[in-house]
């Protein structure tokens, strides 16, 4: 079945530095959400993206889907200490539903 | 608008008691999920309906688990009897669509943090 791997498992970095998170897909994706979760929370949808070699920004968050439709990353510029959460992709197979990556737990320093 | 809502927020419950978790979706969303979620094993999908009816439950750990959805506004997940290893943070989704799936974000409910003692 489809798998969508995360990494890094976990990201330690000190506030102003910049973090980026990447997922992968053993399998073409027709689409890719990414969502926030932060400590005690519950995920939170961030971006969808569709196209191949599609680029996003939401202020200092970039996402990018890969040409093949296989990969997607995540990049937060001059992290805050707001950043602080998991970071999951999930990868949708055509038809299929969407499966969660296990996330990237990032952690900023102040 | 409320968003998804879950009850309990938290159950600590004995070994082999029936625990009961309940969600009412956000109003017109046609698509329900239920996720567990432990350290360990991530964020797992449970079970999701359409229009109230089960469409994939073949992440249901096994029998013990079961999912109903009698109508638009609520869905509850039970396990019975419970086990040490069944506890989790449990989380119902939501999201809008239509046909055979749903491409529209999903949203998610605060979670019951479930404890079996």
């Amino acid at each position: 079945g489809q798998q969508v791997m995360q990494i890094p498992q976990y990201q330690h970095v000190q506030e102003g530095e910049d973090f980026t998170t990447y997922c992968n897909s053993s399998t073409t994706l027709s689409n890719i959400q990414w969502y926030k979760q932060r400590p005690g929370g519950h995920p939170v949808f961030l971006i969808q993206l569709v196209k191949s070699g599609e680029v996003k920004k939401q202020k200092r968050l970039t996402f990018q889907f890969g040409e093949a439709k296989k990969n997607s990353s995540l990049h937060i510029t001059a992290t805050q200490t707001t950043d602080v959460g998991t970071y999951f992709c999930a990868g949708r197979n055509y038809g299929q539903n969407f499966v969660f990556g296990p996330g990237t737990r990032l952690s900023v320093l102040p | 608008d409320a968003g998804v809502i879950q009850s309990p927020r938290h159950e600590v419950t004995e070994m082999g008691q029936e625990v009961t978790l309940r969600c009412k979706p956000i109003s017109g969303h046609d698509y329900l999920f239920w996720y567990r979620q432990t350290m360990m094993r991530g964020l797992e999908l449970l079970i999701y309906f359409n229009n109230n009816v089960p469409i994939d439950d073949s992440g249901m750990p096994e029998d013990r688990f079961s999912a109903k959805m009698p109508n638009a506004s609520f869905s509850t997940l039970k396990i019975q009897p419970s086990e040490p290893r069944d506890s989790a943070v449990y989380f119902c989704a939501s999201s809008p669509g239509t046909g055979s799936n749903s491409n529209q974000p999903q949203h998610f409910g605060d979670g019951t943090r479930l404890s079996i003692l």
